[in-house]
């Protein structure tokens, strides 16, 4: 059973960053791409960036190029992002989602964290 | 970066119709890797429709997608109560940036 736990909610100041936490069960984490989408209250989805661990290199998406970096730790099937320079806009709730289909980048996503709110606020 | 867009915005239908929703993207995409996503209030989304006609495990076959190239349908026989929910395409082909669609609202009439 594939199960996509994030880490809690969080208010951050402007200006702050944060870096928020999604610990996979299931096997073979290495070989699944992991993204991570944002969601601002009351609008829709917005892709943010991924990474499939066992080819390392992450994507991110050009509007977040500078502030996101998305890492793994595959000694505790983990994936994490962490956004800087954070501004009010960036006030939404953060998932966490997996491929469908292992080795391969061009999968939708199967499974879903649970979201974590990240409110910035002074 | 692909855009895409969906129509209606707001789709009002009653219980044991049909729901026809429309994603439009502003070049192919290719080999039709064209998802669909249910989401209701407070919870994350759920896949439903991926290579645009292959329904995920567990989608019950009243949904169901078509299309290619640049454009593509979702349709939902027989509305149940609980398909009532905002509804995301989304694009995964070639290379990143994937991009969703702004969403359609069906709701109960």
């Amino acid at each position: 059973q594939v199960q996509l736990v994030q880490s809690g909610a969080v208010v951050k100041k402007p200006g702050s960053s944060v870096k928020v936490s999604c610990k996979t069960s299931g096997a073979s984490f290495s070989n699944y791409a992991i993204s991570w989408v944002r969601q601002a209250p009351g609008q829709g989805l917005e892709w943010v960036g991924g990474i499939l661990p066992i080819f390392g290199k992450p994507n991110y998406a050009q509007k977040f190029q500078g502030r996101v970096t998305i890492t793994t730790d595959e000694s505790t099937s983990t994936a994490y992002m962490d956004l800087s320079s954070l501004r009010s806009e960036d006030t939404a709730v953060f998932y966490c989602a997996r491929g469908l289909s292992p080795f391969d980048w061009l999968s939708p996503f199967n499974y879903w964290g649970q979201g974590t709110l990240v409110t910035v606020s002074s | 970066e692909i855009v895409l867009t969906q129509s209606p915005g707001t789709l009002s239908l009653s219980p044991g119709e049909t729901a026809t929703l429309s994603c439009r993207a502003s070049q192919s995409v290719s080999s039709s890797y064209l998802a669909w996503y249910q989401q209701k209030p407070g919870q994350a989304p759920r896949l439903l429709i991926y290579g645009a006609s292959s329904r995920a495990t567990g989608i019950p076959d009243r949904f169901s997608g078509s299309g290619s190239g640049t454009d593509f349908t979702l349709t939902i026989s027989r509305l149940e109560p609980e398909d009532f929910a905002v509804y995301y395409c989304q694009q995964y082909g070639s290379s990143p940036p994937w991009s969703f669609g702004q969403g359609t609202k069906l709701e109960i009439k």
